[in-house]
Formats: C-alpha cells, structure tokens, sequence
C-alpha cells in the first residue's frame, strides 16, 4: 500500500526550461511535505517543504505547489540546470509529535540536458 | 563538518553471516533513524531512535537489531543476512521527531549485498 506514490520514474527536460515534478499521496490526514535531493553516491538532502496550512512555497528557483482536494504536489525547478539532475523524493508526514513519521515516495530521476 | 557518517560505504556478505552498520553524527541531534533503500520502493524506515538508550521499530523492522548506548551512535546489525537485506542503507539524525517536520540529515548509504 503506496500512500506515496510518484507515478514518473524518470523525467528530461531542456537546461532553462520548467521542471515539473509530481508526488500523489492517498492519505488525507498528511499535514506536512518534503521533498529531498539524491546525486548518487551521496545522502538525500533536504530541498523545500509545505505545510497542508499552504497551497505554495517558494525558495529561489525551487517552488512546491499543494492542492489538498486533488491529494498532489509538485516541485517546480525554473530555469533548470544541469546541476539539478538528480533524483528526487517527496515525503509526507504522517501523525505529530514524536510518534509522526515520514513516509517517501518511489522517487523521480531528473536529467537536465545542456 | 562531518554530519553524518556511515562505515562501511559497501560490504558484501554470504548468507548467514552477521553485521553491524555503524552511524555517527556530531550534530548533537537526539533523533536517529535507519531506512533501507530499494529500486522503485524509496526509503523504508526500518528502526528509529528518539534518544539515548531507546530504540523502536519503525516501517520493515524484521532481520534488523539496533542500539543507541551513546547519543552520538547508532549501530544497525543483521545477526544472520539473507539475500532480501541486500540494499542501500541510509542513518538519519535530527534535532526534533519525524512528526515536527524537521528535515533530516542524510548520511551517504552503504551499500550492503548479501550473496
């Protein structure tokens, strides 16, 4: 049971063009989204995040959009550049408090192309 | 500015062998955390820490053992590898609980095969 799911395993887009990508979750009581950045070989680290309170947030080239009736997310990257391929997980929270956990999705293999 | 570090970055071990994956963190963070990395599954929480001396079980606990003796550690072991833990483990830390929204520091996996 995937309450996370990030339906496109791989997205490549032209360097300076939008990057869109998407994260579905299935659990309404969610109040809280990450996304995170892989390269490989390397750690995930954190990227932006949305309170359920916030429909967008915007951090420099960076802005996730929630729309709570539709239970979606998307990171848009503008303009993109190659140094943001990479892979990237969204993360939902689950509960609070102490007892609250992260669940991940699947993540997206972003390749942008000089 | 170390963060978070895991030994060893690969291993490979036969079925029914015994390890322990080390994670340290100089961040002086109270939560620690374990996941398990598979292709198309994301990050699965296996065991967490919500400070020195305790331990839980989170996501996929199952073949796994933690423990938390110094606030700075913690040690992830499988007493006996099957070829289902071959992965990519990753230790977390942070300041507050999954619940407040706290990002996590991520250290960069070990990649553990089991043959």
């Amino acid at each position: 049971d995937q309450q996370v799911k990030q339906n496109s395993p791989s997205l490549s887009v032209q360097e300076g063009r939008i990057s869109i990508l998407n994260c579905d979750y299935t659990n309404s009581m969610f109040d809280y989204f990450l996304w995170y950045k892989k390269y490989p070989a390397e750690g995930p680290t954190f990227l932006i995040s949305i309170s359920s309170i916030k429909d967008k947030n915007e951090d420099g080239r960076f802005t996730v959009f929630l729309n709570k009736s539709a239970k979606h997310l998307s990171l848009h990257i503008v303009p993109s550049q190659p140094g943001d391929s990479a892979v990237y997980f969204c993360a939902a929270r689950g509960g609070s408090g102490n007892t609250g956990k992260l669940i991940f999705g699947q993540g997206t293999t972003l390749q942008v192309k000089p | 500015n170390a963060g978070v570090t895991q030994t060893p970055k690969f291993r490979v071990l036969k079925t029914g062998q015994s390890m322990t994956l080390l994670c340290a963190q100089d961040m002086n963070h109270e939560y620690m955390y374990w996941y398990r990395q598979d292709p198309g599954m994301g990050l699965r929480l296996i065991h967490y820490s919500v400070g020195e001396g305790t331990t839980a079980k989170g996501e996929v606990p199952d073949g796994y053992n933690v423990s938390r003796l110094k606030k700075q550690n913690f040690l992830l072991g499988l007493e006996s590898a099957a070829p289902s833990q071959t992965s990519v483990y990753f230790c977390a830390s942070s300041y507050l609980g999954q619940g407040s929204g706290q990002p996590q520091h991520f250290g960069d996996g070990t990649r553990l095969s089991i043959l």
